[in-house]
């Protein structure tokens, strides 16, 4: 069975400074996404990014960026230049290409608070 | 286009009582799945249905819980029985037939079982 494991329970940044979440998981499967949700207080679970496991390329969004490392099962966000409306729970998520649709596979969340 | 609609927003029951969240998916999504949020958790999927069949229930408890998602209108989560331990924050998500897109999800309902 796939695992996502988050170690970093919660993070801290000062605005315009970069911060950088891990995340890990677990699969013997080769196709795969993985995903990135921002879930602030109002509890809306929100799609910051998505990798196709199948791209070498790192996906960014603005000022959201990923390092993908297959080899590793390593998939860390980078927000750079720090909003506070960026403070939120992060969450990272895992789905199987086998079938459309798969279910999602949460991590426990890392959140990020942000400091003016 | 509005989004995926789940409600009520907060639901308190009563120890025994039934609860019974709605979930209208996103237009043109015919997946649903249903999460469950305990405090301090990610979420943890419970069900994924189509239009009158339920695909994968492996996550959902065997007892007092049930899922369906009719031919015509929302998508129902019921818990009958409801204890203190039910009480958490429930997610609707959506997904077209296929692609490889992230889920889309609604707010949330917050049950709160006193």
């Amino acid at each position: 069975a796939q695992t996502v494991t988050q170690s970093q329970p919660e993070m801290s940044v000062q605005e315009a400074e970069t911060v950088t979440l891990s995340c890990t998981y677990d699969t013997s499967e080769s196709d795969y996404y993985l995903f990135w949700y921002k879930q602030p207080p109002s509890r809306q679970m929100i799609l910051v990014i998505r990798q196709e496991a199948y791209k070498q390329q790192n996906a960014t969004e603005n000022r959201f960026s990923v390092n993908f490392q297959k080899a590793a099962k390593s998939f860390s966000l980078k927000i750079s230049d720090s909003q506070l409306g960026d403070a939120a729970m992060y969450f990272c998520a895992y789905r199987s290409e086998d079938q459309a649709g798969t279910a999602l596979i949460f991590g426990k969340g890392t959140t990020l608070s942000v400091s003016s | 286009n509005a989004g995926v609609m789940q409600n009520p927003r907060h639901l308190v029951r009563r120890r025994g009582q039934e609860a019974r969240l709605r979930c209208s998916p996103m237009k043109g999504h015919s997946h649903v799945y249903w999460y469950r949020q305990l405090p301090e958790e990610g979420l943890k999927f419970m069900v994924y249905l189509q239009k009158e069949n339920i695909i994968d229930e492996s996550g959902m408890p065997k007892e007092r819980f049930s899922a369906e998602f009719p031919k015509e209108g929302p998508s129902i989560l019921r818990i009958q029985q409801v204890v203190r331990g039910d009480s958490a924050a429930y997610f609707c998500a959506s997904s077209p037939l296929v692609g490889a897109g992230g889920y889309t999800f609604g707010s949330g309902t917050r049950l709160t079982v006193v």
